[in-house]
Formats: C-alpha cells, sequence, structure tokens
C-alpha cells in the first residue's frame, strides 16, 4: 500500500499570504497518479487537482500543483478567506489513498 | 450537472448490517468506477472500495479494514450503486461518501452511519 504523508499538519497564515503544502509518497507514483481536495467543515471533500498539476475545472489560478515521483507540492499564491480549511492529497494509480490532511488556519 | 446522492445511514448496532445506496445523475453512469469513501468525525478521508464498469467486468477491490465484510455492487439500469455493510464494528462510524471516476471529481453529500449499542 503506497502511504502519503502530508506536512505540515497545520498552517496558520493570514489572508493575501502563500501557502505551501506537501505531500510525499512512500514510492514513486506513476504518471504522477496525484489529486489535492479541499474539504471544509460540514462539506464534502472538493476536487482541486489532478495529474498533479492539472487544476480542476472552475478552480482559481491561485491554486497550482507541481512535483513527481515521491514529491509534490501544493501553493496558494494568495490566500482568500474562502482557501481556509483542510486539503488532503490522495494517490489514485494503485486504488486510492489519501494523506492525513494539512489544516490552513487564519493566523 | 453531475448529482450523486448517498442515502441509507442511520444506527445499527454491533454485528449488524446496513447498505447504502448512492443514486446518481447528469453523466453517464454505466461507464463510471463508482468509490466509496468514508470519514470519521474530526478524522481523515479513508478509501473503502471501489466497482468498476461493465466493460471493465465490474471488477471490485476493497480496503484491508473492511475486506470480507463489505461487498460493492451496482445496478446501472437504475444509475445506482450499493455498499453493503455486514459485521458492523463500532469503528465503522462514519460519514460514507460515494464518488466518481478516476480521481473523484465528485462526491455526494455524504451519510451518516452510527455503529453503537
Amino acid at each position: 500500500e503506497i502511504v502519503l504523508t502530508q506536512s505540515p499538519g497545520t498552517l496558520s497564515l493570514s489572508p493575501g499570504e502563500r501557502a505551501t503544502l506537501s505531500c510525499r509518497a512512500s514510492q514513486s507514483l506513476s504518471s504522477s497518479y496525484l489529486a489535492w481536495y479541499q474539504q471544509k467543515p460540514g462539506q464534502a471533500p472538493r476536487l482541486l487537482i489532478y495529474g498533479a498539476s492539472s487544476r480542476a475545472t472552475g478552480i482559481p489560478d491561485r491554486f497550482s500543483g507541481s512535483g513527481s515521483g515521491t514529491d509534490f507540492t501544493l501553493t496558494i499564491s494568495r490566500l482568500e478567506p474562502e482557501d481556509f480549511a483542510v486539503y488532503y492529497c490522495q494517490q489514485y494509480g494503485s486504488s486510492w489513498t489519501f494523506g492525513q490532511g494539512t489544516k490552513v488556519e487564519i493566523k | 450537472e453531475v448529482q450523486l446522492v448517498e442515502s441509507g445511514g442511520g444506527l445499527v448496532q454491533p454485528g449488524g448490517s446496513l447498505k447504502l445506496s448512492c443514486a446518481a445523475s447528469g453523466f453517464t453512469f454505466s461507464g463510471s468506477a463508482m468509490h466509496w469513501v468514508r470519514q470519521a468525525s474530526g478524522k481523515g478521508l479513508e478509501w473503502v472500495g471501489r466497482i468498476r464498469s461493465k466493460a471493465n467486468s465490474y471488477a471490485t477491490e476493497y480496503a484491508a479494514s473492511v475486506k470480507g465484510r463489505f461487498t460493492i455492487s451496482r445496478d446501472d439500469s437504475k444509475n445506482t450503486a450499493y455498499l453493503q455493510m455486514n459485521s458492523l464494528k463500532t469503528e465503522d462510524t462514519a460519514v460514507y461518501y460515494c464518488a466518481r471516476g478516476w480521481y473523484a471529481d465528485y462526491w455526494g453529500q455524504g451519510t451518516l452511519l452510527t455503529v453503537s449499542s
């Protein structure tokens, strides 16, 4: 089973700041089968990024994904108030596994 | 508009059974893999399992934590996927989501299962 480890666990930032979230896989992900999701309290997760770097439909361009192999990053260039949430990475190359999540909170 | 609507959650005693449904609309259900993902209160996302399309022989795969107890099925004529849960344990308590596709581009709103005596 591929294990995904996200860091940091919590990120405390102010609106307008840049957020950098990390996701490390226990083994190399074939063809960058890595996705990122945003989840707000009481809501289902929402797809942000797939294929490590492709934005899903309707996702603002302040969200970007990068990386390959075992190391991946989600960057939010300038945090908007609605971006404070929990973010999960997921690999979908070998069944599915999720990281444990990174909470982006208001500083 | 793509919609996924889960139903069937509720309170079940340990050792009991329950069947969840996921009704789909707005896309070609028969061509899509469908997954179940759960989330215990205050915890992260845990993949439960998936069923592939008819073209992929309706192949199923399950997480180790539910293998042998849970069964995923689908009825393409009703655009519905199912999660049959047997031998339920207290640690199965969670919100259960269904999700579409290779990666989860659409999710339902979730249905709550509580396993408690």
